[in-house]
């Protein structure tokens, strides 16, 4: 088993489905993120949960949702996408998230909205 | 605001030869950490090595070293031997100290040629 794992790996959605993205860590890490990549910019932080807890929102539009039901597991529901939407979604997870521990990243999700 | 540049988009190496990925950074903050990651075409981010701003020697991982400057506050990723297999995109981030946002930059394309 890897470390931090990512279903589905390749999504496609219209922009009126509802779809979730899953991840699943097996690190006994207690701090999980969401990030997206677009082509030619940075990767971009969504969402960070500390203990289950939210503790960041980086301006990300309501129709992303993010769920953090235990320590383990985080899910990001998606809802009437736009296009400029399609990205790579990572996520990631490290022991904690206030010091230098480095984040161990799962292999992404590719969304596409059509 | 914290800022990472990466300025090659892409570099070309042959096999067994030395890379350097250039870095650099801006903050204001006297606590963070440097980091670089590998993301092969598979999409996952794979953390290679990292560098606290107080960490006076420079850090080494195998054929991976930091070229760390902070007079400068650049952080220079070293391939010595390149191989076949680096070839992927390369990302500098960084985070400050408590605080659990990594800023990336924009990544470097790095093939490695037979």
């Amino acid at each position: 088993e890897t470390g931090v794992t990512q279903t589905p790996r390749h999504l496609v959605m219209g922009m009126t489905n509802k779809k979730s993205l899953k991840c699943e860590q097996h690190l006994g890490h207690n701090a999980m993120y969401w990030y997206k990549q677009s082509a030619k910019k940075p990767l971009e932080l969504m969402f960070v949960y500390s203990l289950e807890e939210r503790v960041e929102n980086n301006s990300v539009p309501s129709r992303f949702s993010p769920e953090c039901p235990n320590s383990s597991h985080l899910f990001l529901h998606l809802h009437t996408l736009q296009p400029e939407d399609s990205a790579l979604y990572l996520c990631a997870s490290s022991q904690t998230n206030k010091g230098h521990e480095e984040a161990f990243f799962g292999q992404g999700t590719r969304l596409t909205v059509v | 605001a914290q800022k990472i540049t990466q300025t090659q988009p892409g570099m070309f190496v042959q096999e067994k030869e030395a890379v350097t990925l250039d870095c650099t950074y801006d903050t204001s903050d006297q606590s963070y950490g440097l980091f670089w990651y590998k993301q092969p075409s598979s999409g996952e981010m794979i953390f290679l090595i990292y560098q606290g701003s107080y960490d006076e020697q420079n850090a080494t991982e195998g054929r991976y070293s930091l070229n760390f400057q902070k007079a400068r506050k650049s952080a220079n990723l070293v391939i010595s031997a390149s191989q076949l297999g680096d070839s992927a995109m390369y990302f500098c981030a960084m985070m400050i100290s408590g605080y659990s946002t990594l800023t990336f930059g924009k990544g470097t394309m790095l093939l490695v040629s037979p």
